[in-house]
């Protein structure tokens, strides 16, 4: 069964560090999803992605995220100088259609000390 | 601004017995409407959805009941296992935008 693969599942990083969470979303869907969930917290959605260019952002989407489809399978979500309170699970989704559901991948998790 | 709302953080039910998870919206505009399921350290896994088309959808041991008038969903478990325990979390969306999540309910199933 295709799934969403997020590497790395851990990652540990200063603070005012750059962090690149990749994902390679199920190949023949075209919407791809960033969210977040800080520990305790809602899931909270970052940003949205059609045809290469970013369809809807939050306002945690700020000028230090940034993503990228690199190669036409990987989905990258870029956090250019890491905050404390950037520590979350960040979370890859993709759908296949506009109005369909989206499958997740398993996370990564994010500790900025 | 809680667009989706779960009332209830967190729900306990005996095996084998309906275990009823609610879902309230502000948006009249979405018109998808989905449930997750989601353990600890893994990511959402999606359950059954609705459309703003439809009041009710069936899968399985699943059932979606969607209420427009009222702005509410609900999700039925039927018959609920052991295995159901997790966090489930209501989202929806309007077509061409992005899927908003209720905070999430913990259902308990008890032995």
């Amino acid at each position: 069964e295709p799934e969403v693969t997020q590497t790395p599942s851990h990652q540990v990083t200063q603070m005012g560090q750059e962090v690149i969470l990749r994902c390679v979303p199920i190949s023949n869907h075209l919407y791809f999803y960033w969210y977040r969930q800080i520990l305790g917290q809602k899931v909270e959605f970052l940003v949205s992605f059609y045809n290469n260019e970013i369809s809807e952002k939050s306002e945690i989407f700020d000028d230090q995220f940034s993503v990228e489809r690199p190669d036409g399978s990987n989905f990258t979500l870029k956090i250019r100088s890491t905050k404390l309170e950037d520590s979350a699970m960040y979370f890859c989704a993709s759908s296949g259609e506009a109005n369909t559901e989206a499958f997740f991948g398993q996370g990564t998790r994010l500790t900025v000390v | 601004d809680q667009q989706v709302k779960q009332n209830s953080p967190s729900l306990s039910v005996q095996e084998g017995r309906i275990s009823i998870l609610n879902c309230d919206y502000t948006n009249s505009m979405f018109d998808y409407f989905l449930w997750y399921k989601k353990y600890p350290a893994e990511g959402p896994t999606f359950l059954i959805s609705i459309s703003s088309i439809k009041d009710k959808n069936e899968d399985g041991r699943f059932t979606v009941f969607l209420n427009k008038s009222a702005k509410h969903l609900s999700l039925h478990i039927v018959p609920s296992q052991p295995g159901d325990s997790a966090v489930y979390f209501c989202a929806a969306k309007v077509d061409g935008q992005n899927f908003v999540f209720g905070p999430g309910t913990r259902l308990s199933v008890l032995p």
